[in-house]
């Protein structure tokens, strides 16, 4: 069966710090892979997508990048972090094609001070 | 553009009460419908879907009809739990030729509170 893994689980960083946020996957093989960001009262916003190696595509300009090294691994950076982007952070994936269903990791949250 | 509106929260219930949380939604396609359950500290966890026009999506219970003429996809369950207690979002996507495929878009979820 398929597993999804984030780390870390919980992240507290200083305003103007890097981040580095990883997401892999386990048991398929070529799957697409999404982040996105749950901000406080809202709903879920898509930041990026990957449908594979080293194919990021961006829905929001951010102070966010996205990089897919190897097959099943997703990574979420940023040079220096802003207070902006605290929040609730969502890996997904799913098999390649796009119809198919969205299944989430147990995510990362972050708390830039 | 596409957009899920979610009836505002909290919702509070007494345990084996019926549960209704609305959800409407407008597409520039013909959308796939989701509902997604978060428990607290965790990730989003698949509820159950639809594909096509009245369609019913169940699952533990729960159960959301497509209904096209209404553009709704409203989640209820007959008696809940307190283990219900969660974070509900309900979902769509819209298959766009030469487009993005992958986008789900959200509401902005509803807090069900289950007493015991």
């Amino acid at each position: 069966s398929q597993t999804i893994h984030q780390w870390p689980a919980t992240l507290v960083q200083p305003v103007g710090s890097p981040l580095s946020l990883e997401c892999t996957v386990e048991g398929t093989s070529n799957p697409n892979l999404y982040w996105y960001r749950q901000a406080a009262g809202r709903g879920l916003q898509l930041l990026f997508y990957s449908v594979g190696i080293g194919q990021i595509s961006s829905e929001v300009p951010q102070n966010l990048s996205a990089s897919r090294p190897q097959d099943r691994q997703f990574i979420l950076s940023s040079k220096k972090l802003l207070l902006s982007d605290s929040g609730f952070y969502l890996c997904a994936w799913s098999t390649s094609g796009g119809r198919e269903t969205q299944y989430f990791g147990p995510g990362t949250r972050l708390l830039v001070l | 553009g596409d957009s899920v509106t979610q009836m505002e929260g909290p919702v509070t219930l007494s345990e084996e009460a019926f549960l209704t949380i609305n959800c409407t939604y407008t597409a520039t396609g013909y959308p796939s419908l989701f509902w997604y359950v978060q428990y607290p500290g965790e990730g989003l966890q698949l509820l159950l879907k639809a594909t096509k026009a009245d369609d019913k999506g169940s699952n533990k219970g729960f159960e959301a009809t497509y209904r096209k003429e209404t553009t709704s996809f409203h989640l209820e369950k007959g008696s809940v739990q307190v283990s219900d207690s969660a974070v509900y979002f309900c979902a769509l996507r819209v298959i766009k030729s030469g487009g993005s495929n992958y986008k789900l878009t959200f509401g902005k979820g509803t807090l069900l509170t289950v007493n015991p």
